[in-house]
C-alpha cells in the first residue's frame, strides 16, 4: 500500500533554519491531509491539517502547503527548534459510506541541531 | 487539554490468549478509531466505530478482532486469539466528527505477542 509516501526517511537542519517535510499521495478521493508528530512511546500529536479545496494553511512556525495538480503535500517548520525533533507523520482522510479512516507515510525522523 | 487516554501501556501475552486494550476517547468526541503500527512499518488502519457499529475495517481486522464500547466512556479492542505477528503498538483515536475530522491519538498500548 503506497498511496501515501514520505521518500526522505531522515532530515537533519541547523535551528533557527527552515525544515520542509515532503509527502507525496496517488489517491485523487483523499479530501484532508493531516501531520502528525510522533516521539518514542508516544501516540501521534495533530500539529496541523488541510483540506483538500485550500492550498496552504498557517498556524504559528508551522504552514502546510498542497499542490493537487502535483499530488504533493508539505510542511514547512520556520524557525525550527530543538523541541521539533522527532518522526513526523503525513496522513490523508478518506471517508468512505460514512466512514473515515486515515493512510499514513512512512515518517520522516526531523533532527534539529543547536 | 482532553486528550486520548490508553491502558495498559504494555501487555505481554501468551499466543493464542486473548487480549483487550482499552481506551478512553475524548468525551463529547463520536467517532472512535483503532490503528496499530508494527515496528519499523507505517501505522495502519484497522477499525472505526460510531453509533455502537463498525463503520468500516481493514483486511486485517479479522475474526479475531473485535471492538467495543461497553458504556459511555470505554472504547475496547478484543484479540481472541493472539498471533505471534498480532505484536505492535496499538493507538486508540477519536474524533468529533467524520467527514474531514481530526483524529486525536492515544498513548498507544504495546503489545507483546510471545
Amino acid at each position: 500500500d503506497q498511496q501515501v509516501k514520505q521518500n526522505s526517511p531522515s532530515l537533519s537542519v541547523q535551528e533557527g533554519r527552515i525544515s520542509i517535510l515532503n509527502c507525496d499521495y496517488t489517491n485523487s478521493m483523499f479530501d484532508y491531509f493531516l501531520w502528525y508528530k510522533k516521539y518514542p512511546a508516544e501516540g501521534p500529536t495533530f500539529l496541523i491539517s488541510i483540506s483538500s479545496i485550500k492550498d496552504k494553511n498557517e498556524d504559528g512556525r508551522f504552514t502546510v502547503f498542497l499542490n493537487k495538480s502535483a499530488k504533493h503535500l508539505s510542511l514547512h517548520i520556520v524557525p525550527s527548534q530543538p523541541g521539533d525533533s522527532a518522526v513526523y507523520f503525513c496522513a490523508a482522510s478518506l471517508y468512505i459510506q460514512g466512514a473515515q479512516k486515515l493512510v499514513f507515510g512512512q515518517g520522516t525522523r526531523l533532527t534539529i541541531n543547536p | 487539554e482532553p486528550e486520548v487516554t490508553q491502558t495498559p501501556s504494555h501487555q505481554v501475552t501468551q499466543m493464542g490468549q486473548e487480549v483487550i486494550l482499552r481506551c478512553v476517547p475524548i468525551s463529547n468526541h463520536l467517532y472512535f478509531y483503532w490503528y496499530r503500527q508494527i515496528l519499523g512499518q507505517k501505522v495502519e488502519f484497522l477499525v472505526s466505530f460510531y453509533n455502537n457499529e463498525i463503520s468500516e475495517k481493514s483486511e486485517i481486522f479479522d475474526d479475531q478482532f473485535s471492538v467495543e464500547r461497553p458504556d459511555g466512556s470505554n472504547f475496547t479492542l478484543k484479540i481472541r486469539s493472539t498471533k505471534l505477528e498480532d505484536s505492535a503498538m496499538y493507538f486508540c483515536a477519536s474524533s468529533s466528527i467524520s467527514i474531514r475530522g481530526t483524529q486525536y491519538f492515544g498513548p498507544g498500548t504495546r503489545l507483546t505477542v510471545l
